[in-house]
């Protein structure tokens, strides 16, 4: 089993459309959680970071489920410049601070 | 204030070939992770570096190696490069506090 698994993508959404991405973490003991925005062969850019109570920013909420081990990301409202591949990243500290990132889901929002 | 820096952008190497790959790290900041990101595929750990120690390493052959300097600076050596080694490969730099990743913009190596 992958450390970090993503849903499969590509997601084709309309512009307006809510779409929400989940990310599964193998660990139980992994203690903190970023979702990044990777634009098409460019570097990831972090897009937020992942509280235990969940959080949000403008059109973005994420959440955290430490029990069922999972980390999701809910996108409302879609604009074209959603369009790219979002990765989740998590970050164990039993096995030595490695940040692990999930192969991203890739997100096309269409007009 | 200066984002993480990558040098060079871009590499052609032929198979067996060595090449060294080069990251600046925000001020401040003293770790360094090198992720390999082969086309399509997502991004892999290769190396974390901290306060000039190697933390870490990834899946990957020991003729993946590297280093970190006093100044923080890293470098990432790949040794006997082979056609699959044709990737893009990222370094970050962390935060201490937050714990977030900041990426340069990659150095795209292409091996024949």
């Amino acid at each position: 089993r992958k450390e970090v698994e993503q849903d499969p993508g590509p997601f084709n959404v309309p512009e307006g459309a809510t779409v929400a991405f989940n990310c599964t973490y193998s660990n139980s003991a992994s203690q903190s959680f970023f979702w990044y925005r990777q634009d098409c062969r460019k570097e990831p850019k972090l897009l937020m970071s992942v509280y235990s109570s969940g959080n949000e920013d403008g059109r973005f909420t994420a959440q955290l489920n430490r029990a069922s081990q999972y980390i999701s990301l809910l996108i409302r409202d879609s604009k074209l410049s959603d369009s790219a591949t979002y990765l989740c990243v998590v970050n164990n500290y039993n096995q030595g601070g490695k940040l692990i990132f999930g192969q991203g889901t890739e997100l096309s929002v269409k007009p | 204030e200066a984002g993480v820096t990558q040098s060079p952008t871009h590499l052609i190497k032929t198979r067996g070939q060595q090449v060294t790959l080069r990251c600046s790290p925000i001020s401040g900041h003293t770790s360094v992770y090198w992720y390999q990101q082969a086309l399509g595929l997502g991004l892999q750990f290769l190396l974390w570096y901290d306060e000039g120690e190697e933390r870490n390493r990834g899946n990957f052959p020991p003729r993946f190696s590297g280093r970190q300097f006093p100044n923080y600076s890293s470098e990432l050596n790949v040794n006997a490069l082979e056609l699959e080694d044709s990737a893009l490969y990222l370094c970050a730099s962390k935060d201490r506090r937050t714990e977030k990743l900041f990426f340069g913009s990659g150095t795209q190596l292409s091996v024949l």
